[in-house]
């Protein structure tokens, strides 16, 4: 079993529009919650850290549900410019669990 | 600006070749790892660092080596390229802690001919 699943999507979704991504981690004992952005042949680039009390940058929010082992990341009013991979990652003692990303595409 | 750099972008190599790819960063972060990333696979850790000459195996250490001789610098090795190992390879660094995130290098594309 994967320490970290996501959709891997695609999901295309018209400017605009509200779209949430998933993600499933399997450790309880994970420590800390991770969204990272990858644009294609691009490394991966931090897009926010995840809290239990959630949290919000801008046009994204982000949950963190302990209970049953899930993150999400909210995008609202999405831009051409947030075409990208979005990776959800995990820190269990200082190792990084990576899931396999969701690919997501606006459209105009 | 936090910088992790990496000694290629592309490299291109034989089988049987001994490879060398560098990594270096300049944030004076403790860990230090070296993934490779696949279609569909998402990133696979290959070994990481929290110490200078300190190494763990990630998950798929097997043709592969490490070096870390100084905390900046952390250096993977094949040992003997195959065409398996054409992949992108990714070196990142973070600093000890629940709040520490991975910042990572450009990547090296690498292929195995």
């Amino acid at each position: 079993r994967k320490e970290v699943e996501q959709d891997p999507g695609p999901f295309n979704v018209p400017e605009g529009a509200t779209v949430a991504f998933n993600c499933t981690y399997s450790n309880s004992a994970s420590q800390s919650f991770f969204w990272y952005r990858q644009d294609c042949r691009k490394e991966p680039k931090l897009l926010m850290s995840v809290y239990s009390s959630g949290n919000e940058d801008g046009r994204f929010t982000a949950q963190l549900n302990r209970a049953s082992q899930y993150i999400s990341l909210l995008i609202r009013d999405s831009k051409l410019s947030d075409s990208a991979t979005y990776l959800c990652v995990v820190n269990e003692r200082n190792q990084f669990y990576f899931g396999t990303g969701t690919s997501l595409t606006v459209i105009p | 600006d936090v910088k992790v750099t990496q000694s290629s972008r592309y490299l291109v190599k034989r089988t049987g070749e001994k490879v060398f790819l560098e990594c270096v960063q300049d944030m004076d972060h403790e860990n230090m790892f070296w993934y490779r990333q696949d279609p569909g696979l998402g990133l696979r850790l290959i070994y990481f660092s929290y110490d200078v000459k300190m190494k763990e195996k990630g998950d798929i250490p097997e043709g592969y080596s490490v070096s870390r001789e100084k905390k900046e610098r952390f250096s993977l090795i094949l040992e003997s390229a195959s065409t398996n190992q054409t992949s992108m390879y990714l070196c990142a660094s973070s600093s000890l802690g629940l709040a520490g995130t991975q910042f990572f290098g450009p990547g090296t594309r690498l292929t195995v001919l």
